[in-house]
């Protein structure tokens, strides 16, 4: 799986949209990009994948860049809840193996 | 919603105690997952099953066995239980590969202290 790099922390004022990015420069043409997150002392909570059109579901929005080499996850109006780690990760679809989280983001939602 | 429940949140064991972790999951989910996560470590796969009776082992089985005897339910098994086996436990479960939905759901982890 590819490696990613994302900023350690984030804060984002309640209500206003949260834009969380990655880059994934050596991802491969078969690779998706998966984002997770972990609110503190819960288990991880997928949120949603792409390869390389713009997904949005219930939870957010992921924007990838045409070249693949970076992207985007947005909370369109975050709220104290959302406040958590990011991770992004690549790997190929169809691979149900395990997930290999790096450090990701500190998001923190301000009132 | 996809549930995956974990038998305990907090558990408090002492140094030699067999340990049993159970997560059971509502999804009819073929692939099960044990991880552990420390600070700075990141998520590490202990085991990994992938129908009713088969597993594989993981990145750091070393001290674990597992037990898949049903298909919603799989157990993490500390034989005898060392302090440095103190970690936050994560059970996850999966369709199998090359199926649509892939993504891996958690439960709310189980945090084990050895002492």
């Amino acid at each position: 799986d590819a490696k990613t790099t994302q900023p350690p922390s984030m804060d984002c004022a309640e209500g206003r949209a949260a834009n969380l990015p990655c880059n994934h420069s050596t991802i491969s043409g078969n690779e998706y990009v998966y984002w997770y997150r972990q609110i503190h002392s819960q288990g991880p909570q997928y949120i949603i994948h792409g390869l390389k059109n713009n997904e949005t579901n219930e939870m957010a929005s992921l924007i990838i860049t045409e070249d693949r080499k970076s992207s985007t996850l947005i909370l369109p109006h975050a709220t104290l809840r959302d406040t958590a780690v990011y991770y992004c990760i690549v790997r190929v679809y169809g691979s149900a193996r395990q997930l290999t989280f790096g450090s990701g983001t500190q998001l923190t939602v301000l009132p | 919603d996809v549930k995956v429940t974990q038998s305990s949140r907090y558990l408090v064991k002492r140094t030699g105690e067999k340990v049993f972790l159970e997560c059971v999951q509502d999804m009819d989910h073929e692939n099960m997952f044990w991880y552990r996560q420390d600070p700075g470590l990141g998520l590490r796969l202990i085991y990994f099953s992938y129908d009713v009776k088969m597993k594989e082992k993981g990145d750091i089985p070393e001290g674990y066995s597992v037990s898949r005897e049903k298909k919603e339910r799989f157990s993490l098994i500390l034989e005898s239980a060392s302090t440095n086996q103190t970690s936050m436990y994560l059970c996850a479960s999966s369709f199998p590969d090359l199926s649509s939905y892939n993504e891996q759901f958690f439960g709310p982890g189980t945090r084990l202290t050895v002492l």
